[in-house]
């Protein structure tokens, strides 16, 4: 079975810093992974997704993510932090690309220290 | 706004009742998934229905059922409620053309005493 495991479940950076979190994905065959950010009282909005089109993958908000087959890592980074990326993000796998049965990772609160 | 709706926003009700969570996909959107994220669970994939018929189940207890209406609004009911189904249960829903998306809803939280 395919599962993600996300590295740090809370990520403090500063404003204008890199931000960077880890996920690693676990999978026999090679997975479709995905990006997804939660905000505060808020349903899950899609971030970046990899589909194994291209490694180096950019979302919305500036936020990029880079599949390493090698590293069986997907992680997400942003050069320059902004105080509204503050939110729960979520890494996620799924096997079957068109069958959106996702399996999500634990989640990972990033706070934006002014 | 994912255009997917669910009610009630929050419920509140009490041990060994029963309740019914409601959720209208984003028009066009033929699969409903249904979530329950917990913070000790984090998300679990409790159950898709694809046009009416179920596609996929995960966690799902057997005191929880949900279905799928030809109008593809969807419900999930909890029974005999217990402490531990405190959560926020989401519904998301995507457009099945392989694009990978779900749109989620906002989620309907239940508190259980």
């Amino acid at each position: 079975a395919q599962s993600v495991t996300q590295l740090g479940s809370h990520v403090s950076v500063s404003e204008g810093a890199l931000v960077l979190l880890r996920c690693n994905y676990s999978s026999s065959v090679p997975p479709y992974l995905f990006w997804y950010v939660q905000y505060p009282n808020q349903g899950l909005q899609l971030l970046l997704k990899y589909t194994s089109a291209a490694t180096l993958v950019k979302g919305i908000n500036g936020f990029e993510a880079e599949f390493k087959k090698s590293e069986t890592s997907f992680h997400l980074t942003k050069p320059s932090a902004h105080m509204s990326d503050a939110a729960e993000y979520f890494c996620a796998v799924t096997l079957n690309f068109g069958n959106e049965k996702l399996t999500f990772g634990t989640g990972t609160r990033l706070t934006i220290i002014p | 706004d994912s255009g997917v709706t669910q009610t009630p926003k929050h419920l509140i009700t009490a041990t060994g009742q029963r309740v019914t969570l409601r959720c209208s996909p984003r028009s066009g959107d033929l699969s409903v998934y249904w979530y329950q994220q917990s913070l000790d669970q984090g998300l679990q994939f409790l159950i898709q229905y694809y046009n009416g018929e179920e596609r996929a189940k995960g966690n799902i207890l057997e005191r929880f059922s949900a279905q799928q209406f030809p109008d593809l609004h969807s419900e999930l009911n909890l029974s005999s409620l217990e402490l531990g189904d405190s959560a926020l249960y989401f519904c998301a829903s995507s457009r099945a053309s392989n694009t990978g998306e779900l749109f989620f809803g906002e989620g309907s939280r239940l508190t259980v005493l």
